[in-house]
């Protein structure tokens, strides 16, 4: 079975600043893909950016962007100047990228991130 | 377009009852998967409906189950209410069940029970 884990339970970033949450995941498949969720305290999750396993470019949103180390089966979120609105619950998540399979999404237990004025 | 919607918002339930969640799907997507998150923790999958069907579930028990209507809006039925079944209850709909696509998460359904 695929294990997410997320060992920062909080971080804090002065705005404008950047900031790395990290993630570390444990699988035996070669096809999957890779999530940072963000859920503000409004609950709604909403996807912030997604890596697919076979490609070797790190994905990028804008102020975000991720450090993907396939053989470290690591997964990093950096965000760039840190916005107020950043403020939220971080989660990572896995999914297989198997075909004929159903979207099971296995999530970290989240990384709460704070943004200091 | 309307996003997904889930309703109720909150509610409280008493041990033993039963308890029905509904979700309405994004227009045009015909897949959709129930997430479990309990209190400081990530969500976990429930099970997935595609297409009135149930296609994939996860680690909970029968009394856990679902339904998904020819208009794709679906249930989640929980029997037999027990504490650790407070949570905040997600559904996420995608246009297919195919790895590829995006997951469009609901606001949820915060979960009380006493």
């Amino acid at each position: 079975a695929q294990t997410v884990t997320q060992s920062q339970p909080e971080m804090s970033v002065q705005e404008a600043e950047t900031v790395t949450l990290s993630c570390t995941y444990d699988t035996s498949e070669s096809d999957y893909y890779l999530f940072w969720y963000k859920q503000p305290p409004s609950r709604q999750m909403i996807l912030v950016i997604r890596q697919e396993a076979y490609k070797q470019q790190n994905a990028t949103e804008n102020r975000f962007s991720v450090n993907f180390q396939k053989a470290a089966k690591s997964f990093s979120l950096k965000i760039s100047d840190s916005q107020l609105g950043d403020a939220a619950m971080y989660f990572c998540a896995y999914r297989s990228g198997g075909s004929g399979g159903y979207q099971k999404v296995t999530f970290g237990i989240g990384t709460k991130l704070q943004v200091i004025p | 377009e309307t996003g997904v919607t889930q309703s109720p918002t909150h509610l409280i339930k008493t041990r033993g009852q039963q308890v029905t969640l509904r979700c309405s799907s994004q227009s045009g997507h015909n897949t959709v998967s129930w997430y479990q998150q309990a209190l400081g923790q990530g969500p976990q999958f429930i099970f997935q409906y595609y297409r009135e069907e149930e296609n994939g579930r996860g680690n909970f028990p029968p009394r856990f189950s679902g339904l998904q209507f020819p208009n794709y809006s679906s249930e989640l039925n929980v029997n037999a209410l027990e504490l650790d079944d407070s949570a905040l209850y997600l559904c996420a709909s995608s246009l297919d069940p195919g790895p590829s696509y995006e997951q469009y998460f609901g606001p949820g359904t915060r979960l009380t029970v006493t």
